[in-house]
């Protein structure tokens, strides 16, 4: 079955960074567009990031472009997202999701816990 | 503020029915397929329908989803206290060259 497990998330001072991934497994990673989402706490989802199968097409999200880079290593299954100089407003659960037809998200991650605080 | 708007909340009696709706621009719902998503308390968000009214696999057929213009809308019968939850709508924006989501609608059955 589709199974996707982030990691990386924790506590990191304002001006920091972190690197989430994303472990992708249960069907050909290769073949399927992948996004960033995140969800402050109490508030509605906003999207981060998408890069397309091959890695050559990436968008950012006005709020981390210069700060969040997305990555993926299809030999290993695996997506990334660095975060550098992050803020407190960067506080949230960060998902990640595979892109299904239509820009829909069919599988989501179970969500990192990125805390922004000195 | 959200790209797109939905209701902040709705309420219904069990075994009533529900909509939400979800309003957008050309640049995003006017030119792209709409897909919704259910997240209860504490867990991920789920994929309720997509390509505007098309419901994945699993989904049952209390669920619905429609597209018209620069809006879509979800409607759910048959409500169950377990639909109690937080739904969202989302879209690509070709302005943007960005996804887009509702701000949530928080479904309360009464």
């Amino acid at each position: 079955q589709v199974q996707l497990v982030e990691s990386g998330g924790g506590l990191v001072k304002p001006g920091g960074s972190l690197r989430l991934s994303c472990a992708a497994s249960g069907f050909i990673f290769s073949d399927y567009y992948m996004r960033w989402i995140r969800q402050a706490p109490g508030k509605g989802l906003e999207w981060v990031s998408y890069i397309s199968s091959s890695g050559n097409t990436i968008y950012y999200a006005n709020s981390v472009k210069g700060r969040f880079t997305v990555s993926r290593d299809n030999a290993k299954n695996l997506l990334y997202l660095q975060m550098n100089t992050l803020r407190a407003e960067d506080t949230a659960v960060y998902y990640c999701a595979r892109e299904y037809s239509g820009s829909s998200l069919d599988h989501w991650g179970q969500g990192t816990l990125v805390t922004v605080s000195s | 503020q959200s790209v797109l708007t939905q209701p902040s909340s709705v309420s219904a009696a069990p075994g009533q029915k529900v909509t939400i709706s979800c309003s957008g621009s050309n640049s995003n719902i006017g030119n792209n397929d709409v897909s919704w998503y259910q997240q209860l308390p504490g867990t991920a968000p789920k994929l309720l329908i997509y390509e505007n009214n098309k419901r994945p696999s699993g989904i049952p057929d209390r669920f619905s989803g429609s597209k018209s213009g620069t809006s879509g809308t979800l409607g759910i019968t048959g409500l169950q206290t377990g639909d109690e939850a937080d739904y969202y709508c989302g879209t690509w924006d070709n302005s943007l060259s960005g996804g887009v989501f509702g701000g949530g609608t928080k479904l309360t059955v009464l």
